[in-house]
């Protein structure tokens, strides 16, 4: 079946401006979360979404925010982008099956703020 | 929250060698313990994982082991090849309930030298 697909690959915005990235989990996958990825700080938690209900946030400012859709698609934006957040956004989607709770990852949206 | 430290940040082995990844998280309530392996330009992908109720876990030459009363668990590898050589992730989340949150650390890159 096909992975977690994030569109798109790359982006390259000014500082100021505001982009959205989206996902789509694996089909049955109805958890999706985000963790935004740089060399210094390693993969950090955004937040997670469930049946279109963001459930956990991480300690991000409220310029980063999130969605889910009724189809487990997710779309996260970040407004009046800095230069540090640039940037690896990964997605990941899991089953919420408390004994079967893996973490697929997609490929990521690498994020360059100029 | 939850707080994962990871030693070392970087490891050099001759192929063939053993290498041993060591974390500690700080919340007791994780009984969650994945493993990532990240290649260069990819995207995370499990590698094993253990549950609390688990002391040990072996896939071939892999091995996960933790100690539940020290908040340590720590990755082995033996027989070491230079397809090994990435960068690690440890993670720790309470999959109970409805946190799926994962809390990584900061990644160890392992270079297997041939």
């Amino acid at each position: 079946k096909a992975g977690v697909t994030q569109t798109p690959r790359y982006l390259i915005k000014t500082r100021g401006q505001q982009v959205t990235l989206s996902c789509s989990p694996i089909s049955g996958h109805r958890s999706v979360s985000w963790y935004q990825q740089t060399p210094g700080q390693g993969l950090q938690f955004l937040f997670e979404y469930f049946s279109e209900t963001q459930r956990n946030k991480g300690n991000f400012p409220g310029r980063f925010s999130g969605r889910q859709f009724s189809n487990s698609r997710s779309e996260m934006n970040v407004s009046t982008l800095e230069l540090g957040d640039s940037a690896l956004y990964l997605c990941a989607s899991s089953r919420t099956d408390p004994l079967n709770t893996e973490a697929f990852f997609g490929q990521g949206t690498r994020l360059t703020v100029v | 929250g939850e707080n994962v430290e990871q030693h070392p940040s970087t490891l050099s082995v001759q192929e063939g060698d053993s290498a041993v990844i060591k974390c500690t998280y700080s919340d007791s309530a994780s009984n969650y313990f994945p493993w990532y392996k990240q290649e260069l330009g990819k995207r995370p992908q499990l590698i094993i994982d253990i549950r609390s109720n688990v002391g040990e876990k072996k896939d071939q030459r892999i091995a996960v082991t933790l100690n539940k009363t020290a908040k340590h668990f720590s990755l082995h590898i033996t027989e070491t090849q230079p397809e090994d050589s990435a960068v690690y992730f440890c993670a720790a989340s309470n999959s109970g309930g409805s946190n799926y949150k994962l809390t990584f650390g900061k990644g160890t890159l392992l270079t297997v030298n041939p």
